[in-house]
């Protein structure tokens, strides 16, 4: 059971848009900023946002992140078959004194 | 360019012990906090431990502590991890990462070396 919890799949036609939220608590996002993480197939993760909305140099504006309150939600537009892969939402929990993560989401350009 | 390269990974069996490398370069190693994240087969993320710049902050997820102790030999542009009593649910690749000072991300993963313990 991850503390932070990630709808387990989402999926959508090729150009289209979704969606995928994180929801934490005060101890966690509440208080604390979010990263995202690409996971390709076979691969190991890529930063994909920071500090809930920021992406990193080489990251294209097809992908936003936003929080409020407890809860963050990463988006991406235009989708091609290459954004297939599983995304996951970090940050620190300042109760557990730990990192934490998402359980996953599994993305499906149809 | 940066680069973090884990080692040490095999097959171990219950009980056993296992030491994990990670080799940096391309960055001043000893201005970042570094990170072990782990992945078992078929699941999820799994953060593992955290050390400070100077390894005077050390962290370490509930189910490695008093197992598992990470170390830094900044000298060496290096990351440790100690791997002691391993269990059959510490089969997983295990990812160094590093992580900006006064953040919560982690910016560079290497491509992670794979722990299976079995007997």
């Amino acid at each position: 059971q991850s503390v932070l919890t990630q709808p387990p799949s989402v999926s959508a036609a090729p150009g289209q848009k979704v969606t995928i939220s994180c929801s934490g608590s005060s101890s966690n996002i509440g208080n604390k900023h979010v990263s995202w993480y690409q996971q390709l197939p076979g691969t190991a993760p890529k930063l994909l946002i920071y500090e809930n909305n920021k992406r990193p140099s080489g990251i294209p504006d097809r992908f936003s992140g936003s929080k409020s309150g407890t809860s963050a939600t990463l988006g991406i537009t235009g989708l091609q078959t290459g954004d297939e892969a599983d995304y996951y939402c970090g940050t620190w929990d300042t109760s557990l004194s730990e990192g934490v993560f998402g359980g996953g989401t599994k993305l499906t350009v149809l | 360019e940066v680069q973090l390269v884990e080692s040490g990974g095999g097959l171990v069996k219950p009980g056993g012990s296992l030491r994990l490398s990670c080799a940096a370069s391309g960055f001043t190693f000893s201005s970042y906090n570094m990170n072990w994240v782990r992945q078992a087969p078929g699941k999820g993320l799994e953060w593992v431990s955290s050390i400070s710049i100077r390894s005077g902050y050390i962290y370490y997820a509930d189910s490695v502590k008093g197992r598992f102790t990470v170390s830094r030999e900044n000298a060496k542009n290096s990351l440790y991890l100690q791997m002691n009593s391993l269990r059959a649910e510490d089969t997983a690749v295990y990812y160094c990462a590093r992580e900006p000072p006064g953040s919560d991300y982690f910016d560079y993963w290497g491509p992670g070396t794979q722990v299976t313990v079995s007997s």
